[in-house]
């Protein structure tokens, strides 16, 4: 069964706490990403992975970070976070077919209140 | 790069009518298209995966069409049941440069009884 985990799924934090959010696999996919979800409106992707220490910025990477040290697991890191990085974080993954067809498996999301 | 546009925001339709979303995108070279469905408080969940070739892709309950002379993809939702409260989001492929999809906005459904 092709399953994508986040761990924590509930998250408070204070402003300037440092935040660590996991993304696990278990379908070797290649690739991985990590989207932020604010209420009402589409995904936005924070980094893209194509591989273990192979990561890329997306379109909102400013205030985040993240480390691929195991093909099966992305994790975010939000250093010293900021209340306007309250939202849901959807971790998502896919095999690298090529041609742009590869489909993108998403986590259940983490929900993260930073006060 | 490519942009993708999703109409309307929001949508609600009676139980058993239709429900028609659609998307337009830019780059005449895309050829992979895609419909997520989320439903309240979970996560995304693929739909269909379209490929240029073929217009009229069926699915259960739903019909995508890609209309590739005027870059639409839309996706409409025959005899909408209370399961099909949700939202939709279409996401468009680049093609293998850069591994990354284009989202569109996204749809909000409500079905009334």
């Amino acid at each position: 069964d092709m399953k994508v985990t986040q761990m924590p799924r509930y998250l408070i934090k204070r402003m300037g706490e440092n935040v660590l959010l996991e993304c696990g696999q278990d379908m070797s996919h290649e690739t991985m990403y990590w989207y932020r979800q604010d209420p009402g409106l589409g995904l936005q992707l924070i980094y893209i992975s194509y591989d273990v220490d192979s990561n890329s910025e997306g379109d909102i990477p400013k205030g985040y970070r993240v480390s691929r040290k195991k093909r099966e697991h992305f994790s975010l890191i939000l250093d010293s976070a900021k209340t306007n990085q309250t939202s849901v974080y959807f971790c998502a993954s896919s095999f690298r077919l090529g041609g742009g067809q590869d489909t993108q498996y998403f986590g259940p999301g983490t929900r993260l209140l930073v006060l | 790069g490519e942009q993708v546009e999703q109409r309307p925001p929001h949508l609600s339709v009676r139980e058993g009518d239709s429900a028609f979303i659609t998307c337009t995108y830019t780059d005449p070279n895309s050829y992979y298209f895609f419909w997520y469905k989320q439903e309240p408080g979970a996560s995304l969940q693929l739909l269909m995966k379209v490929f240029s070739s073929t217009e009229i892709n069926e699915g259960q309950g739903f019909t995508v069409l890609l209309n590739k002379k005027d870059k639409r993809l839309s996706l409409n939702l025959t005899a909408a049941h209370p399961g099909d409260s949700a939202a939709y989001f279409c996401a468009v492929s680049e093609g293998d440069s850069n591994y990354q999809l284009i989202w569109g906005s996204g749809t909000k459904l409500i079905i009334k009884p």
